[in-house]
């Protein structure tokens, strides 16, 4: 139990387009999900919390007009990173929690900008 | 602000012995944490989370708490080459959000 899938796993992207991440919880439902951002050989870092219904709650330092999130169902939250840029590369992770306790990670998204 | 410590290694051990991972939290008022484990590439998996003093076991694994030194820590008994990975301490806030250490190398040698 406890299933959380992204699309896509990867994707590579030119600079200046719009990228959308979708976060799915596949066997629970979700009021809460959370987008992360992985550099190389860092921890994560918290960019937003979403919750069902209701607009997002960034973190200090996340631009919320570059990075939209969406979270349209209790199964489904969307991060679309809007005119991206080389900088905007990361490893994008998604997590879940079925009690808002314990967080469960999707597989992360790699992406790319060129 | 929320600091959560974690000693970076790596941690080398030996097949078949015992690693021992190490956190620290700054915020006395932190009422439960998690450990993770994350393969290089992957995201992280949780292994368990605990958060009353004392000891929890769940297989091979035994967390720790202690909320008077404000230290928690993670065991991995009968250490498996598998288990070479960089494990995440974390701090549960009231918020539901986590607050992520930066992470321990283990590297079991076989």
């Amino acid at each position: 139990g406890a299933v959380v899938s992204q699309h896509p796993s990867w994707v590579i992207c030119k600079s200046g387009t719009s990228v959308k991440i979708e976060c799915r919880s596949l066997d629970f439902q979700a009021t809460t999900m959370f987008w992360y951002r992985q550099f190389p050989k860092q921890s994560l870092m918290l960019m937003a919390t979403s919750n069902e219904g209701s607009k997002a709650t960034y973190e200090q330092g996340v631009e919320k007009d570059k990075f939209l999130i969406n979270h349209a169902s209790l199964t489904l939250s969307t991060l679309t990173v809007t005119s991206a840029h080389p900088e905007d590369s990361s490893f994008y992770i998604c997590s879940a929690s079925p009690t808002g306790y314990e967080q469960y990670f999707g597989p992360g998204t790699r992406l790319t900008v060129t | 602000q929320k600091e959560v410590e974690q000693n970076s290694g790596p941690l080398s051990v030996p097949e078949g012995a015992i690693a021992s991972l190490n956190c620290t939290y700054s915020d006395r008022g932190s009422q439960s944490f998690f450990w993770y484990r994350q393969y290089s590439g992957k995201s992280p998996e949780l292994i368990m989370f605990i958060y009353s003093n004392g000891d929890k076991e769940d297989g091979r694994f035994t967390a720790q708490l202690n909320k008077a030194s404000q230290y928690v820590s993670l065991l991995i008994r009968d250490s498996q080459p598998s288990d070479s990975a960089t494990y995440l301490c974390a701090d549960h806030s009231n918020d539901y959000k986590l607050s992520f250490g930066a992470g321990t190398t283990v590297t079991v040698r076989a």
